[in-house]
């Protein structure tokens, strides 16, 4: 079953400000891939690390991938009330299964 | 590129009776569908990973009988929630997926829109 713990559940942010959401398993993942879900709408594919320390860029989101491979961190900077939605990290596991993580829920005040 | 397409998005159904959830995508074959199963303000949790021409491989505590995967094909899968209750009631979201190369070195989930269930 699901392995990978996500935090925190919620989060409020001010138009502005910085956000964070952090995904920590027990262990050492294959890779991790992060996804979006908009209110009322299906998961969104944002990107996917693989490699041990890995750091990659979209724009305002800034996703990175533990040395240890057990976690992994999505940073949006300056958020906008389009980053509106719940942010899931996701687990491959055995090369065949994907369980996702909790999920936070962004909500960015106007 | 990459969509796929479920339906129907919303059923509401009777106590008792069965309902069928296809799930296909449309322009890329996917090696293996998976469904999952959302509650509100929840996570989706894996019911089911379904290979074309095998039997599915069900999570733990998910009923094999009573939610029947069928993948015919490599661009169809289909649920079909038997003798459905009111616990049944959810979000029930499929994914397409297909490995490495039409994606580059990717290998993302491409989700379905998910069908509403309500068991009355």
């Amino acid at each position: 079953g699901q392995q990978v713990m996500q935090i925190p559940q919620y989060q409020h942010v001010q138009e502005g400000e910085d956000f964070t959401t952090y995904c920590n398993s027990s262990t050492t993942l294959s890779n991790i891939q992060w996804y979006k879900q908009r209110p009322g709408g299906h998961p969104v594919f944002l990107i996917q690390l693989v490699k041990s320390g890995e750091v990659k860029k979209q724009k305002r989101l800034t996703f990175q991938f533990g040395e240890a491979k057990k976690n992994s961190s999505l940073h949006i900077t300056a958020t906008q009330t389009t980053d509106v939605g719940t942010y899931f990290c996701a687990e491959e596991y055995n090369f065949n299964k994907f369980y996702f993580g909790s999920g936070t829920k962004l909500n960015v005040k106007p | 590129g990459a969509v796929v397409s479920q339906h129907p998005s919303r059923v509401i159904c009777k106590s008792g009776t069965s309902v069928k959830i296809e799930c296909r995508s449309l322009d890329f074959q996917a090696t293996t569908m998976f469904w999952y199963r959302q509650f509100p303000k929840q996570s989706l949790m894996l019911m089911a990973t379904s290979n074309e021409g095998s039997k599915a491989t069900y999570e733990q505590g998910v009923e094999k009988d009573k939610f029947l995967i069928n993948h015919a094909s490599l661009t169809l899968s289909t649920l079909t929630v038997t003798s459905a209750h009111p616990e049944d009631s959810s979000f029930y979201i499929c994914s397409a997926f297909a490995r490495d190369s039409l994606f580059g070195i990717d290998s993302p989930l491409h989700f379905g829109n998910g069908t509403r269930l309500t068991v009355t």
